[in-house]
């Protein structure tokens, strides 16, 4: 089974700033089969990237995914309020043993 | 849009069965993958299991021995039943939507691309 390290596990940052979460996989991802998803309270998990840097459909471009191997990356510029929730990378590279990461919380400072 | 809406009891009892049912709107069931995944409270996010649109399931290993998950295409939804459960089965259960489309034009099972909002089920007696 493939483990997902997200860090860090809480990130206290101000609107207007730029964020980095990191993913770090246990074994490398082929084909950069890594997503991300963005939850804020009392909702559903929301993808935001797929195939690492691919953008889903309503994904604002401040949210970028990078990354190959076992080290991914997303990157929020400018934070909007609405921006600040937990967030979770998935891989899906050892299909079907799906495993998700155990999330980073982005709040404000 | 396709939407997807879960339904079931919120209050199952300990040893008894879960059963929830997902039912999706605005698109046919007969395409793409659909998946259980659950959220206990307070915690992380786990994969229980998907079904294709032709039937083929798998299962996290861990959950294996007692999930089972089918597909109603006349109705559109599909449903998850866990056996025996424990408090430790309390979560917040969501349906999703998963597949893509590789090179070669074939479906594949990966990421998730629409949920439903969480049906909450609490295992106690």
């Amino acid at each position: 089974e493939i483990v997902l390290t997200q860090s860090p596990g809480t990130l206290s940052l101000s609107p207007g700033e730029g964020a980095t979460l990191s993913c770090r996989a246990s074994q490398s991802l082929s084909d950069r089969f890594l997503a991300w998803y963005q939850q804020r309270p009392g909702q559903a998990p929301r993808l935001l990237i797929y195939g690492a840097s691919s953008r889903s459909a309503g994904t604002p471009d401040r949210f970028s995914g990078s990354g190959s191997g076992t080290e991914f990356t997303l990157n929020i510029s400018r934070l909007e309020p609405e921006d600040f929730a937990v967030y979770y990378c998935q891989q899906y590279g050892d299909s079907p043993l799906y495993t998700f990461g155990q999330g980073t919380k982005l709040e404000v400072k | 849009q396709v939407q997807l809406q879960e339904s079931g009891p919120g209050l199952v009892k300990p040893s008894e069965t879960l059963s929830l049912s997902c039912n999706v709107s605005g698109g046919s069931i007969s395409n793409f993958y659909w998946s259980w995944i659950r959220q206990p409270p307070g915690k992380g996010l786990e994969w229980i299991g998907y079904i294709s649109y032709n039937g083929i399931t798998n299962y996290t290993p861990s959950l294996k021995s007692r999930v089972t998950i089918s597909v109603d295409t006349s109705k559109n939804r599909f449903s998850l039943k866990l056996t025996s459960v424990t408090p430790a089965d309390t979560a917040v259960y969501y349906c999703a939507r998963e597949g893509y489309y590789d090179s070669r034009g074939y479906l594949r099972p990966g990421y998730f691309d629409q949920w439903g909002q969480g049906t909450l089920v609490t295992v106690s007696s």
